[in-house]
């Protein structure tokens, strides 16, 4: 069964950093795309980042490109989110995201996401 | 960036109901393109693929049309389970960027 498990820093001052990672079982992490989606409080979903099998290709949403930086370790099975330069509007629900098999690229498995609070 | 604009941003429909949810793509995404439904306090789940690809275990009661810039989801019959916030997603150009999100209520 695959299972995506985010853990992290919760509570960070504007301007300051949190590094979240995404511990990831049941399935062959190294063969999968993975991303990172979040959703601030009460709001949509917001899709943040994507990073290749290999760690090579990386691309970024419009309002974290510059201040957040995705990577990988397919030795530990681990996905991972710098966050820097951190604004109030960065609060909300992060959540990595698994790519799918045969589902055109979308992701179809979840962590249970991880509540990120940017407040002074 | 490519902008998803979702109608309507809610609706309250009764049980059985038949419900159509639309998204417009700013530019061409082809077929690029996916739903998600999100119940509170849940990750989403993956419906639609492709535009109209049904993914597995989802009933039939769901479907998708579209291609290009105009885009439906479709419920047929909504159950109870139905009640929740779905979401459009495009994929044909990074940054991926989802719809605004449509909340369907019970009447």
């Amino acid at each position: 069964e695959v299972q995506l498990v985010e853990s992290g820093g919760l509570v960070a001052q504007p301007g300051g950093s949190l590094r979240l990672s995404c511990a990831a079982s049941g399935f062959s992490f190294i063969d999968y795309t993975m991303y990172w989606v979040r959703q601030a409080p009460g709001k949509g979903l917001e899709w943040v980042s994507v990073i290749t099998w290999d760690g090579k290709s990386t691309y970024y949403g419009e309002s974290v490109k510059g201040r957040f930086t995705v990577s990988r370790d397919n030795n530990k099975d681990s996905l991972y989110l710098q966050m820097e330069s951190l604004r109030t509007e960065d609060t909300g629900m992060y959540y990595c995201a698994k790519e799918g098999v045969a589902v055109a690229g979308l992701f179809d498995s979840w962590g249970q996401g991880i509540l990120v609070t940017v407040s002074s | 960036a490519i902008q998803m604009t979702q109608s309507p941003s809610s609706l309250s429909a009764s049980l059985g109901d038949r419900v159509t949810i639309t998204c417009r793509a700013s530019q061409d995404i082809k077929n690029d393109l996916g739903w998600y439904q999100q119940t509170p306090g849940r990750a989403p789940k993956l419906l639609i693929y492709s535009a109209s690809s049904l993914h597995g275990g989802v009933p039939s009661t769901f479907s998708g049309s579209g291609s290009g810039t105009d885009f439906t989801l479709t419920i047929d019959s909504l159950q109870p389970e139905d009640f929740a916030t779905y979401y459009c997603l495009q994929t044909s150009k990074y940054p991926w960027t989802f719809g605004q999100g449509t909340k369907v209520e019970i009447k």
